[in-house]
């Protein structure tokens, strides 16, 4: 079945630092992808999603690629904030089944300033 | 603020009680969701309500009674729960469109479980 894959957490940067975030995942067919983000005490919001490969998703900075030929979907920024401080979930749905999100286990990122 | 309202936030039952989360959504939407939110594991999604009716039952234990009496009001009815059943379970809405390929879906905040 379809699955997502990310980076280990928890991850520690410093104000200003670049950031990646790894994700890569396998599913049949042509999915959409999404990246979530979780702030303590909330539910998940969408950050950005893209719907065929090539695309690139961007939103409050932050930005992540379809890579069909790779299977991937890293989400980076450039300069990270303190605000960042989250939990980040890459996801995905197919298109068959496009109400059904399969998610990665999550990311901590804890910025310290 | 997201629209979507959970209650309670917090929950401590003993594996014999019988309680129940509500999820309700102000945003016009019509379809709704129960996702489970474990340590260390993906996120679960456990139903699926379109237009009031249970559209996906991702092999849910029967421990687990989920309730849909309108498009803007989700229940979990909750009864002899274990231990492992401690979890985070968020509440989703989205507006499905004919056609669409993908409709955002709209997260509460969560209901916080421990089962003692």
């Amino acid at each position: 079945g379809d699955s997502v894959t990310q980076m280990e957490g928890p991850v520690t940067l410093s104000e200003e630092a670049f950031l990646t975030i790894n994700c890569t995942y396998t599913a049949t067919g042509y999915p959409s992808l999404f990246w979530y983000v979780q702030y303590p005490g909330e539910g998940l919001q969408l950050l950005l999603k893209a719907t065929k490969a090539d695309d690139k998703g961007s939103n409050k900075g932050f930005e992540a690629t379809y890579r069909k030929e790779t299977t991937s979907f890293h989400l980076e920024k450039g300069s990270v904030q303190v605000s960042d401080s989250a939990v980040y979930f890459c996801a995905l749905s197919d298109q068959a089944r496009a109400q059904k999100l399969v998610f990665g286990q999550g990311t901590r990122l804890t910025i310290n300033p | 603020e997201t629209g979507v309202t959970q209650t309670p936030r917090h929950l401590v039952m003993g594996m014999t009680n019988k309680k129940s989360l509500k999820c309700e959504q102000h945003l016009g939407h019509n379809a709704m969701y129960w996702y489970k939110q474990s340590a260390k594991k993906p996120l679960e999604l456990m139903f699926v309500y379109n237009f009031k009716e249970q559209t996906e039952n991702n092999s849910v234990p029967s421990r687990f009674s989920p309730e849909c009496p309108n498009s803007s009001h989700l229940f979990l009815h909750l009864h002899t729960l274990q231990p492992e059943d401690s979890a985070l379970y968020l509440c989703a809405s989205s507006r499905e469109l004919a056609g669409s390929s993908y409709n955002e879906q709209f997260f509460g905040p969560g209901t916080r479980l421990t089962v003692l």
